[in-house]
């Protein structure tokens, strides 16, 4: 299984709503990571999970609140969002952070934000 | 600063060849990933290189010069589902991967 799921694929909700994106991966990769890209942009890191500890926040605003709650899952919740977060939302996993170990990216969410 | 440089997009004929160039400046480099991204989809890994020269794998083979800071991906026997945008990213001196913006590709019949 090289496969990295996420859902849901299309999420639309307006500036008060609560919504989590999530992410699961049965690979045994023990990185975790959370990227926003815009269109024709490339991905722009926004968390990193490494053994279920964030060891990187690419200084992101406190309306995006990840989690990881095991290996092999990662939550991304989002509260109070701006029509700029609208973008798609990749979660990827590698066999560890910190090293050349290749990222493989699930197939995204894309946020739309009223 | 980093800096990865690709062409913004690039036209090229089905059946033909062509080279997408990468060149970057990066604190340290411990390898250069392409990856292969579909509109409104996420990116599917290519390649992975941290050693000098071409690697012939398939239709796509990765180029490597580390003393110049640069590499290409030579796309041959192009199909129309090869157009997409093309990904550079290089790992640097923290292990922080770095994404260029992406090269077009666009294939014409």
């Amino acid at each position: 299984d090289t496969e990295v799921t996420q859902t849901p694929k299309h999420l639309v909700m307006g500036m008060t709503n609560k919504k989590s994106l999530k992410c699961e991966q049965h690979m045994g990769h023990r990185a975790m990571y959370w990227y926003k890209q815009k269109a024709k942009k490339p991905p722009e890191l926004m968390f990193v999970y490494s053994y279920e500890k964030l060891s990187i926040n690419e200084s992101v605003p406190s309306r995006f609140s990840p989690e990881c709650p095991n290996s092999s899952l990662l939550n991304l919740h989002l509260h109070a969002l701006q029509p700029e977060d609208s973008a798609l939302y990749l979660c990827a996993s590698s066999l560890g952070q910190g090293d050349t170990d290749t990222q493989y990216f699930g197939p995204g969410t894309r946020l739309t934000v009223l | 600063g980093q800096n990865i440089d690709q062409p913004t997009e690039m036209t090229a004929t089905e059946g033909a060849i062509v080279q997408i160039n990468c060149t970057y400046q990066t604190s340290g480099f411990n390898g250069l990933f392409w990856y292969q991204q579909h509109a409104g989809e996420a990116p599917t890994f290519l390649s992975y290189n941290v050693l000098d020269g071409l690697e012939e794998k398939g239709r796509f083979s990765p180029f490597l010069s580390r003393s110049k800071g640069y590499s290409y991906l030579l796309l041959k026997e192009l199909q129309m589902k090869d157009s997409a945008s093309y990904l550079c990213a290089v790992i640097d001196s923290n292990y922080q991967l770095i994404w260029g913006a992406g090269t077009k590709l666009i294939i014409k019949p």
